[in-house]
């Protein structure tokens, strides 16, 4: 089965400072999906970025970008310039074929003025 | 706005009641996933619907049941409800297999309380 790892249950930045969120998962498949979430207090669920496993070229979405390291099963998820809005729980995320996404466990992170 | 519409936003209801929440997937999605998140907790899988046949499931109780109907729009059936059942249900969809730029996508959920 699928498995998505967070090992930073709680991370903190300084506002406008950038910060890095880990995430490693396991699968045999080779086609398949990542995204990072972020929960706000709100409790939204709301897409951050999206990762095609076949694309090699890393996402960017404005501030927020991937390092996908695909041999060593790997989806980090940089932050630039934090903002006091991007305070929340950012849930890393596994998608394959037409399957259930399988989710980590979340990271909580703070954003320091 | 994700496109993916669940009712109603807020419920509270009593221990051993019955309840059914919505969701109507974006236009165009065949699957619909629905999740259960309590207080502090991670997002559990619960059911999963494509084109109107269930897909996959997990640690949906059997006190909770689920449907997806012609026109796409899912219900999950809540009963004989229990304190610990208070949480955030979401409902997610997705174009389904082999679609281009298969991407999940959630509502913002049903808060249920139970008193």
């Amino acid at each position: 089965a699928q498995t998505v790892t967070q090992s930073q249950p709680e991370m903190s930045v300084q506002e406008a400072e950038t910060v890095t969120l880990s995430c490693t998962y396991d699968t045999s498949e080779s086609d398949y999906y990542l995204f990072w979430y972020k929960q706000p207090p709100s409790r939204q669920m709301i897409l951050v970025i999206r990762q095609e496993a076949y694309k090699q070229q890393n996402a960017t979405e404005n501030r927020f970008s991937v390092n996908f390291q695909k041999a060593a099963k790997s989806f980090s998820l940089k932050i630039s310039d934090s903002q006091l809005g991007d305070a929340a729980m950012y849930f890393c995320a596994y998608f394959f074929g037409n399957e259930k996404l399988t989710f980590g466990t979340g990271t909580r992170l703070t954003i320091i003025p | 706005d994700s496109g993916v519409t669940q009712t109603p936003k807020h419920l509270i209801t009593a221990t051993g009641q019955r309840v059914t929440l919505r969701c109507s997937p974006r236009s165009g999605d065949l699957s619909v996933y629905w999740y259960q998140q309590s207080l502090d907790q991670g997002l559990q899988f619960l059911i999963q619907y494509y084109n109107g046949e269930e897909r996959a499931k997990g640690n949906i109780l059997e006190r909770f049941s689920a449907q997806q109907f012609p026109d796409l729009h899912s219900e999950l059936n809540l009963s004989s409800l229990e304190l610990g059942d208070s949480a955030l249900y979401f409902c997610a969809s997705s174009p389904g297999q082999g679609a281009i730029g298969n991407t999940i996508y959630f509502g913002e959920g049903s808060w249920l309380t139970v008193v």
